[in-house]
This record gives C-alpha cells, structure tokens and sequence, in this order.
C-alpha cells in the first residue's frame, strides 16, 4: 500500500529557532499535501493544503509567514515552523493524495518541542 | 460549523464485546467516508472505508454501515480486543483524494477494551 514517510519523528528546539519538517511519498505521487496539527486529546486541524509546484492555500488563523510549507516535488513536501515558540509545541501530522494511491495516506506525525 | 459530529466520545468495552462509532455529516456532497485508527504518538491509519453507493462494507472484524437518507454511518467493532484500545476518528471528502478536497474529520472517540 502507499506509505508517507515523515521525519523527524520527535524533535526538540530552543524558542526562536527554525525546524523543518519532512514528508516523502514512497510509492506514489503526491499531488496534494495536507498538513495538520494535532493537540493532545484533540482531532485533526488542517493547517493548509499544498500542489506540487504551487503556493500552498491556507486554513483561516494560520499564519503562513511562521508555517512555510513547500511542495517542489511529487514525492516531497516540507513544513518549516519558523522562530518556534512554545506555543508552537504540537504533533504535526502530513497527509498526501495522488497518483497510485487511493485515499489519503498520512505520515506518522512529529512531536515538536519548543523549549 | 461542524461538518461531521462523531459520538461517543469515550468507550468502554469488554473484551469479547462489540463497539460502535457512529457519526453524521451536513454536506451531501461528501462521497468517501473513511474511519482511522491512531495510537499515541503515531498518525492516523486508515482502517476501512465505503462510498454512498454500499449501505455496509465488512473487513475482517471491523464493519461500517451506511445511511445515505440519514446521512449517518457507523463503525461497528466485533470481538473487540485490548489491542484495539486507540481513538477512532470517522472523516469524510469529496473525491476519495482526488481533485484537492480536504478530509473533514470527527471529533474522534477514544476506545477502551477492558480485559
């Protein structure tokens, strides 16, 4: 079945700092990228939503100048969460559709830290 | 505004015994109705899924059933098993995938099987 490798899987950083997060289709091509954050005990919330070789769409209330997302390629997108914060703590979780794939197929979340 | 409502919100189950999610939706444009199984610290991982066109699909011990007139559907687990403790979130899309459309998801349901 289609697989959605997301790295890292945990990560901790200082306040103020910039982290990157990775998302490959293994098996597939990803034409549309969602991305999610998810706090404890809490369901999915769609951050945006990005094509390949275009501008992500954003939901309302997130600010797209902190969560840079891109989507250069059919089997890469990438959220940077930019000058994090410890409000920024959260699961992060990446979720791809496309081509050879049927459905949505999610990554298996990073645990992002700010300290 | 809420497009899917999923209740209950907490299960409890003995072993052995049958649990049920069931969720309705407002958008009659939805045509994938798929129901996800997380674990803590991991993402969501497709269990089963059915369109409008079937009232039931049945994969191995887990069943949804469908009411299209209703616009409610629901996820029956038989033989529940400790193992199967995790929340559950219904969700459902426009196109399977296809053409960009988000997932709207449920609020989840957090299942606990009790030896």
């Amino acid at each position: 079945g289609a697989v959605v490798s997301q790295h890292p899987s945990w990560v901790i950083c200082k306040s103020g700092t910039s982290v990157k997060i990775e998302c490959r289709s293994l098996d597939f091509q990803a034409t549309t990228m969602f991305w999610y954050r998810q706090f404890p005990k809490q369901s999915l919330m769609l951050m945006a939503t990005s094509n390949e070789g275009s501008k992500a769409t954003y939901e309302q209330g997130v600010e797209k100048d902190k969560f840079l997302i891109n989507h250069a390629s059919l089997t890469l997108s990438t959220l940077t969460v930019t000058s994090a914060h410890p409000e920024d703590s959260s699961f992060y979780i990446c979720s791809a559709s496309g081509t050879g794939a049927y459905g949505y197929t999610f990554g298996s979340g990073t645990r992002l830290t700010v300290v | 505004q809420q497009q899917v409502k999923q209740s209950p919100q907490s299960l409890i189950v003995q072993k052995g015994g049958i649990s049920i999610i069931n969720c309705a939706y407002e958008n009659t444009a939805f045509d994938y109705f798929p129901w996800y199984q997380q674990f803590p610290g991991k993402g969501p991982a497709l269990l089963i899924a059915i369109r409008p066109d079937v009232s039931e699909k049945k994969e191995g011990r887990f069943t949804i059933s469908f009411n299209k007139s209703a616009k409610q559907f629901s996820l029956h687990i038989m033989d529940s098993q400790p193992g199967d403790s995790a929340t559950y979130f219904c969700a459902a899309s426009r196109g399977s995938g296809a053409g960009s459309y988000q997932l709207t998801f449920g609020k989840g349901t957090k299942l606990s099987v009790i030896p």
